[in-house]
């Protein structure tokens, strides 16, 4: 069936470096790819999607790079900072439609940024 | 400030008891979901609802129901609550054809 996973739970990083999560999938029909991260206590948040056909975006400080070759996600984290410790998920979306759409999330990373 | 809230953000319930966790959106979204997140399975939804009193199985539905009588809101039951769905719920929505989901707060629920 559908799945999304990570190749690595944790990531610890120093302040100021950049990070790299990565994250591979398995559903190569799906229609959008997407980064959350979620924090200490909150609910995931929404940081960046990427549509099946583009191989990069770029956001603020952040870079989603999409390898359809070999199902491959990954997010960037220029000059990592502290706030940006968190588990991130990658989700994909199998159809984006009017209708309603489902999102299928991997297992998460944690990420540390140490001082 | 757009919002999704979850009832309760804590919840101790007992073995065989019947549990509601309400989740309310306020912004008209007619997407909502209800995943449950257990640590290193990620999130996996439960169920899903892309209308009012329509809703569809997710990949764990099994103890599980959901009502939607109201746009706005969207509850998950659990029937007679059992220890191995101690867990964090967390409800979602969305708009069709948007990518970005909005969450709420989630639900800590320990059923002893």
């Amino acid at each position: 069936g559908e799945s999304v996973g990570l190749h690595l739970p944790t990531l610890s990083v120093q302040e100021g470096d950049n990070s790299i999560i990565n994250c591979a999938y398995s559903n190569s029909a799906s229609d959008y790819f997407i980064w959350y991260k979620q924090e200490s206590g909150k609910g995931p948040q929404f940081i960046i999607d990427i549509r099946s056909n583009m191989d990069k975006r770029q956001g603020q400080r952040v870079t989603v790079l999409l390898n359809k070759t070999v199902k491959h996600l990954s997010l960037q984290i220029a000059a990592t900072q502290p706030g940006d410790s968190a588990v991130y998920f990658c989700a994909e979306i199998p159809q984006l439609d009017n209708y309603g759409q489902n999102f299928v999330f991997g297992p998460g990373t944690r990420l540390s940024v140490l001082p | 400030d757009v919002k999704v809230t979850q009832s309760s953000r804590y919840l101790v319930k007992r073995t065989g008891e019947k549990v509601f966790l309400e989740c309310v959106q306020d912004m008209d979204h007619e997407n909502m979901f209800w995943y449950r997140q257990d640590p290193g399975l990620g999130l996996r939804l439960i169920y899903f609802s892309y209308d009012v009193k329509m809703k569809e199985k997710g990949d764990i539905p099994e103890g599980y129901s959901v009502s939607r009588e109201k746009k706005e809101r969207f509850s998950l039951i659990l029937e007679s609550a059992s220890t191995n769905q101690t867990s964090m719920y967390l409800c979602a929505s969305s708009a069709p054809g948007n990518t970005e989901a909005f969450f709420g707060q989630g639900t800590r629920l320990t059923v002893v």
